[in-house]
């Protein structure tokens, strides 16, 4: 079975700095990848998704993210953060086709001015 | 725009009580999706449907019942809802399938049972 692992639940970042957000899956097949944001009391927002060639991805809002199959991993970065980027993120694997995804449990990130 | 709206927005129920939970998506998505958030367990796939009349079984579907009448509408049902059911629910709709789907969530409802 599938699973994501965040391996952390809070980031805190200063206004300006850069930003890596971790995420290792497991899959047995070529895995689709998606990572997610969520404000709020919002529902979830697409930053990228991954599902074939170059492994480096570019999102939404200067966010980009690098897949490495040797790694089983799929980690987020953003060169330079804004307080606005204070949110939780969530990395996600696809279940199969057309089965939904499977979540990890999310790293609140807090941005200081 | 497209969209997936969930109704009602906030709800309390008693223990014991039948809630039904409403899914509209404007995407003319076939597949669609309801998932819980709980501290500590992230997102977690209650029941899904690939279309009208078809419901499948997530990761967590004891307690929950769904029903697909439409291409547009997926509800989730607890017929006998139960404190422990007291979450955040999103509902989800997805094209194809594959690398290339777009998933498009609801803004959530909020259940408390008590």
């Amino acid at each position: 079975a599938q699973s994501v692992t965040q391996p952390d639940a809070r980031v805190t970042v200063s206004e300006g700095a850069s930003l890596q957000l971790r995420c290792k899956y497991s899959y047995s097949a070529t895995p689709y990848l998606f990572w997610y944001v969520q404000y709020p009391r919002q529902g979830l927002q697409l930053l990228l998704k991954y599902y074939s060639g170059d492994p480096v991805v570019q999102g939404v809002n200067g966010f980009e993210a690098e897949f490495s199959k040797s790694n089983s991993s799929f980690h987020l970065r953003k060169a330079s953060v804004h307080w606005s980027d204070s949110a939780v993120y969530f990395c996600a694997v696809s279940r199969g086709y057309a089965q939904g995804l499977t979540f990890g449990l999310g790293t609140r990130v807090s941005v200081f001015p | 725009e497209a969209a997936v709206t969930q109704s009602p927005r906030n709800k309390v129920a008693v223990t014991g009580g039948k809630v039904t939970l409403s899914c509209n998506q404007t995407n003319n998505h076939n597949n669609m999706y309801w998932y819980r958030q709980d501290t500590g367990h992230g997102l977690r796939l209650i029941h899904y449907s690939y279309g009208a009349g078809s419901t499948e079984k997530g990761d967590i579907p004891d307690g929950y019942k769904a029903s697909r009448p439409s291409q547009e509408n997926f509800s989730l049902i607890l017929e006998l809802a139960t404190p422990s059911q007291t979450s955040v629910y999103f509902c989800a709709s997805g094209d194809a399938g594959g690398g290339n789907s777009d998933y498009t969530f609801g803004s959530g409802t909020r259940l408390l049972v008590i």
